[in-house]
């Protein structure tokens, strides 16, 4: 399988706890992005990558989120004292600079009690 | 950070009719105007895509029509099917990442 790769699938955490999603991009694609969907919701931007430099982040993304993507390869999203507004399916999607398309994995979906 | 405006949230449809959903855009500096369909339990996939240099783009039985004056664009489905149902999103970038609209839960009766 060569698409847009994400770990865990699902998280169930308390309240408080930190959390890491893992993502796996296209191996070609030099853009990462993260979005957040809720219920009945459009993906939110959170922020985004060109190799491995964050070119930006949402000014809705509090301090408690940080993502990295080392090496311009994989990347990773921590989220630090859970809330429980934190809940929702977190996306990755992937593309080439120069064409716009992004392709996105099946998600993360985050519950915290 | 909403700056497409997406209607209606859900649409109902019977087999073989035409689904229209609409968008609204806000920044006239958008040139790409794509719709996504997204699936339960599924990350969102890319539909059908516009640029705003041609009025209309047509892909087996879906079809963007844009419309630069009143700065929206559309997406029809003709010949609806029950494989349709889905969630569909249109979006614009902004700075190198898209904006999506609040998506539309299409449902075709069979």
């Amino acid at each position: 399988d060569t698409g847009v790769s994400q770990d865990p699938r699902h998280k169930i955490t308390k309240r408080g706890q930190n959390v890491t999603f893992r993502c796996d991009p296209i191996s070609e694609h030099n853009r990462l992005y993260w979005y957040r969907q809720t219920l009945g919701q459009g993906p939110e931007f959170l922020t985004y990558f060109q190799n491995e430099a964050q070119l930006e982040k949402s000014r809705l993304l509090s301090d408690r989120f940080s993502a990295e993507r080392p090496k311009g390869s994989f990347s990773t999203l921590e989220i630090q004292r859970t809330e429980q507004g934190d809940s929702a399916m977190y996306l990755c999607a992937s593309s080439l600079e120069r064409t716009g398309e992004l392709f996105f994995g099946e998600g993360s979906r985050l519950t915290v009690l | 950070q909403q700056q497409v405006k997406q209607s209606p949230q859900s649409l109902i449809v019977q087999k073989g009719g035409i689904s229209i959903i609409n968008c609204a855009y806000e920044n006239t500096a958008f040139d790409y105007f794509p719709w996504y369909q997204q699936f339960p339990g599924k990350g969102p996939a890319l539909l059908i895509a516009i640029r705003p240099d041609v009025s209309e783009k047509k892909e087996g039985r879906f079809t963007i029509s844009f419309n630069k004056s009143a700065k929206q664009f559309s997406l029809h489905i003709m010949d609806s099917q029950p494989g349709d149902s889905a969630t569909y999103f249109c979006a614009a970038p902004r700075r190198g990442k898209l904006i999506f609209g609040q998506g539309t839960e299409l449902s075709v009766k069979p």
